[in-house]
């Protein structure tokens, strides 16, 4: 069926350093679904980061990219360094038909950036 | 800014009770869905509703039912809960225009979470 995997967490980085967390996705019922990235901030609700729709093309949103790879079916979430703001869960997603109505969630990712 | 409103924020009650979330938003979407996240954290969708029609709806006991009375409101009741109903419940929108470029946008609540004892 449609899924989506991702990094388990904690994840626990210190201010300034890289980061990537990744995501995996198995679609059944379209080839190339659309693909996003959600973040859930402290004390707010759950909203959108970032969305990638075609294949091979990169998403970018407060420092934060991430590219669709339809050759490895990943779309891990990077960003060069790091800030304590950036402190959340992730949660990798996927619209496995655009004649349906849902979107499918991975697990999240919890991030804490250490200062 | 929340635009998704949900309550009640926390709901502790026990087995066999009857339970109702509410949930409206403010932005003018035309589709409405709930969500829950279990204690593994994992989003599972479980209704759509598209202009006040059932449009998706999970493999979710019948103890659930949405109730929708217009586009910005779509509650949910839990008739008889059970200890796996614990869990947080989130209500989310989006623009009714699904396959054009808001496809998978949505817009969430902060969450609703029950405690069943």
């Amino acid at each position: 069926g449609d899924s989506v995997t991702q990094t388990e967490g904690p994840v626990t980085v210190s201010e300034s350093e890289s980061l990537i967390i990744n995501c995996t996705y198995s679609a059944t019922s379209i080839a190339y679904p659309n693909l996003f990235w959600y973040v859930r901030y402290p004390g707010e609700g759950l909203q959108l980061l970032l969305k990638v729709i075609t294949a091979g093309q990169k998403g970018s949103s407060r420092g934060f990219e991430a590219t669709y790879n339809k050759e490895t079916t990943s779309f891990h979430l990077q960003k060069a360094s790091v800030q304590e703001s950036d402190s959340a869960v992730y949660y990798c997603a996927l619209v496995p038909d655009t004649n349906a109505y849902k979107v499918i969630f991975g697990k999240g990712t919890h991030l804490h950036v250490l200062p | 800014e929340t635009a998704v409103f949900q309550t009640p924020n926390y709901h502790v009650t026990q087995v066999g009770n009857e339970v109702s979330f509410n949930c409206k938003q403010t932005l003018g979407h035309d589709t409405m869905y709930w969500y829950k996240q279990d204690s593994k954290k994992l989003l599972k969708i479980m209704f759509s509703y598209n202009n006040k029609q059932l449009i998706v709806n999970e493999t979710v006991p019948r103890r659930f039912s949405p109730q929708s009375s217009d586009k910005a409101h779509l509650n949910l009741r839990i008739k008889s809960v059970e200890p796996e109903d614990s869990a947080v419940y989130l209500c989310a929108s989006s623009h009714g225009d699904w396959g054009g470029a808001n496809t998978g946008q949505l817009y969430f609540g902060e969450g609703s979470k029950l405690t069943v004892l």
